[in-house]
């Protein structure tokens, strides 16, 4: 089965610009996360949805950042302003179940994303 | 609050040598632990998860919930296994609805 896919690889922007990155999960699963991952540092948790329905935005920066999974499959993170400690990679993944379980989940490449 | 802790960044072994990563753990209710796997230029993957109890690629990991921990070990340590390892904890305390939460990581390096 093909993977999760992500786009674009990579990203250099001014801060104060925006920017968006997008995910097509694996066919079928109906969980998804957006993970920022700083250098040096394990993945950290921005953004879980269920189908089209966020079930958990805790450590989402909402006045800057923004998510959203119209029709339950593909999803973008959007970044506006960016900061200079918005420097990271962004990790889509996706997982088979629901959030009552604990399943594996399927990371894609990732965005790395550069704000000079 | 769940948090975990991989206290080694780094730890370098030579081929057949045993090796241990560690890791530890915060957590109130009952965890699932994972341990996920980077490769050079490859995505990150879950190499093995301590409610199926298996040897992946000749590594083990065994819950200790008196000591908190969940160690990862294998007895004789190949070139191919040098990536970077990330320790995760997935829990519900709280309504978290399961998220997983990742320590640092410990880059293992293998040297011939």
């Amino acid at each position: 089965e093909a993977g999760v896919a992500q786009s674009p690889r990579y990203k250099i922007i001014e801060k104060r610009q925006s920017v968006a990155f997008w995910c097509n999960p694996i066919s079928g699963h109906a969980t998804l996360y957006w993970y920022q991952q700083i250098l040096g540092q394990g993945p950290k948790l921005l953004i879980q949805f269920q189908n089209n329905g966020v079930v958990d935005d805790s450590q989402l920066p909402k006045d800057r950042f923004s998510a959203e999974r119209l029709k339950g499959v593909d999803s973008t993170l959007k970044i506006q302003p960016a900061k200079l400690e918005d420097s990271a990679v962004y990790l889509c993944a996706s997982s088979p179940r629901g959030q009552s379980f604990s399943y594996e989940q399927y990371f894609g490449p990732g965005t790395r994303l550069t704000v000079t | 609050a769940q948090r975990v802790t991989q206290p080694e960044k780094l730890l370098s072994v030579f081929k057949g040598a045993p090796v241990e990563l560690k890791c530890n753990y915060s957590y109130s209710g009952s965890p699932e632990l994972f341990w996920y796997v980077q490769y050079s230029r490859q995505r990150l993957q879950l190499l093995l998860r301590h409610i199926s109890r298996e040897s992946i690629k000749g590594f083990t990991a065994d819950l200790n919930k008196g000591e908190t921990s969940f160690h990862l070990k294998k007895p004789f340590a190949q070139e191919e296994d040098s990536a970077m390892y990330y320790c995760a904890l997935s829990g519900n305390s709280g309504g978290s609805n399961y998220k997983l939460t990742f320590g640092k990581g410990t880059l293992l390096t293998v040297n011939p």
